[in-house]
């Protein structure tokens, strides 16, 4: 499996742009990278996936490097609602158990 | 409201006893996983079922065990409780398809 690197903590102001790094230099290529989010002490919830292309969803959008090494989720307008911490998993694509690192804790600053 | 149904959302109870705990997956979701998160820890994938078989396991002791059934709700047993079991325990589901996985609100475990 591959391991995912991501720093513990960021901080971003409300209103700008976060941009969250996950390195994944071990990344197989038939393994996906998801992101999923977890408000405290709520269930995690997903967020979005990609496999080498770029992705966009009505949350966040998803940059995979062209080597597919690294990625980065971008929250467009970040809210304060988006305080949560924010996992990288990289995963074959199907009914594959999915587990879940440290993540990236963002506080979303008014 | 996620679609998949823990019960119960609190549960109290005393070392060395025996809770089992229940998730109702989303319909016509095939697999079912389950988490514990204890307090401020990360979340410890536990099983892994897809139409009634076991398929992945992870972090499960031995005192706890986990089934699903027909219907396709599992039940999570937790014995021989222990003071360091008290967490937050996540089911969670996932239809066909790419491991987009829906999860429930949780069911909160003391054990005093």
């Amino acid at each position: 499996d591959a391991k995912t690197t991501q720093p513990p903590s960021m901080d971003c102001a409300e209103g700008r742009a976060a941009n969250l790094p996950c390195n994944h230099s071990t990344i197989s290529g038939n393994e996906y990278v998801y992101w999923y989010r977890q408000i405290h002490s709520q269930g995690p919830q997903y967020i979005i996936h990609g496999l080498k292309n770029n992705e966009t969803n009505e949350m966040a959008s998803l940059i995979i490097t062209e080597d597919r090494k690294s990625s980065t989720l971008i929250l467009p307008h970040a809210t304060l609602r988006d305080t949560a911490v924010y996992y990288c998993i990289v995963r074959p694509g199907t009914n594959n158990d999915m587990r879940f690192g440290a993540g990236t804790r963002l506080t979303v600053k008014p | 409201d996620s679609g998949v149904t823990q019960t119960p959302k609190h549960l109290i109870t005393a070392t060395g006893q025996r809770v089992t705990l229940r998730c109702s997956p989303r319909s016509g979701d095939l697999s079912v996983y389950w988490y514990q998160q204890s307090l401020d820890q990360g979340l410890q994938f536990l099983i892994q079922y897809y139409n009634g078989e076991e398929r992945a396991k992870g972090n499960i002791l031995e005192r706890f065990s986990a089934q699903q059934f027909p219907d396709l709700h599992s039940e999570l047993n937790l014995s021989s409780l222990e003071l360091g079991d008290s967490a937050l325990y996540f089911c969670a589901s996932r239809g066909s398809g790419a491991n987009v996985l829906t999860f429930g609100a949780g069911s909160r475990l003391t054990v005093l």
